[in-house]
């Protein structure tokens, strides 16, 4: 079993909806989660950071962490064509190396 | 613009050559990232520094690769006699303190062939 487990998708959706992306894993010493947006052949892009559980708010985005059940989520509401990207989640246990995920491929259409 | 940046973008080398890539942090980050990523696939990390100090490696970073990080500022990464399984991105992160807020530079897309 991987330590990160993230649905590669692919995921259509219309303009408009609310997108929900979803990861598991198994390392309970994981205590720092992001989330990273990747366009096609660039770097990863910092989206959401949240240390241990709970939510975090940032404009249309979402993030949550529920380590009791290890799986952390984010939300996209309102999501917009400019969101079609692959997203990443990523997580460690110490402020050092992150784990990510396979990464989901999201096109959101007009 | 103030982000991470690497050099080259691109590199096609042939099967056995070494090759050499260059990161440069974002400016007072103290700890720089190595990870590679291939198609489909989350990037996986190889090393990272905390100044000049490399603190850990990855089992993935095998004898042919060496990084560095003189006087704590930029880093390269070297492959050497490269192989058509190093084919990969090559991404360089940085980030400051004790954080783990990582930023990603936009990566060299390294092709073996």
């Amino acid at each position: 079993q991987k330590e990160v487990e993230q649905d590669p998708g692919p995921l259509s959706v219309p303009e408009g909806a609310i997108v929900s992306l979803n990861c598991t894993y198994s390392n309970s010493a994981f205590q720092y989660f992001m989330w990273y947006r990747q366009y096609s052949r660039k770097g990863p892009e910092l989206l959401m950071y949240t240390y241990s559980s709970g939510n975090k708010e940032d404009g249309r985005f979402t993030a949550q962490v529920d380590k009791s059940s290890k799986y952390i989520s984010l939300f996209i509401r309102d999501s917009q064509p400019s969101d079609s990207a692959t997203y990443l989640c990523a997580m460690s246990a110490s402020s050092e190396k992150l784990v990510f995920g396979k990464g989901m491929k999201l096109t959101v259409n007009p | 613009d103030t982000g991470v940046s690497q050099n080259p973008r691109h590199k096609i080398t042939k099967r056995g050559q070494n090759v050499t890539f260059r990161c440069d942090p974002i400016s007072e980050h103290n700890r720089l990232y190595w990870y590679r990523q291939t198609l489909g696939q989350g990037p996986e990390f190889l090393t990272y520094f905390q100044n000049e100090a490399q603190l850990e490696k990855s089992r993935l970073l095998s004898d042919r690769f060496s990084a560095e990080r003189p006087k704590g500022s930029f880093s390269t990464l070297e492959i050497q006699r490269t192989e058509q399984g190093d084919s990969a991105m090559y991404l360089c992160a940085s980030s400051l303190g004790d954080s783990t807020e990582a930023f990603f530079g936009q990566g060299t897309r390294l092709t073996v062939v």
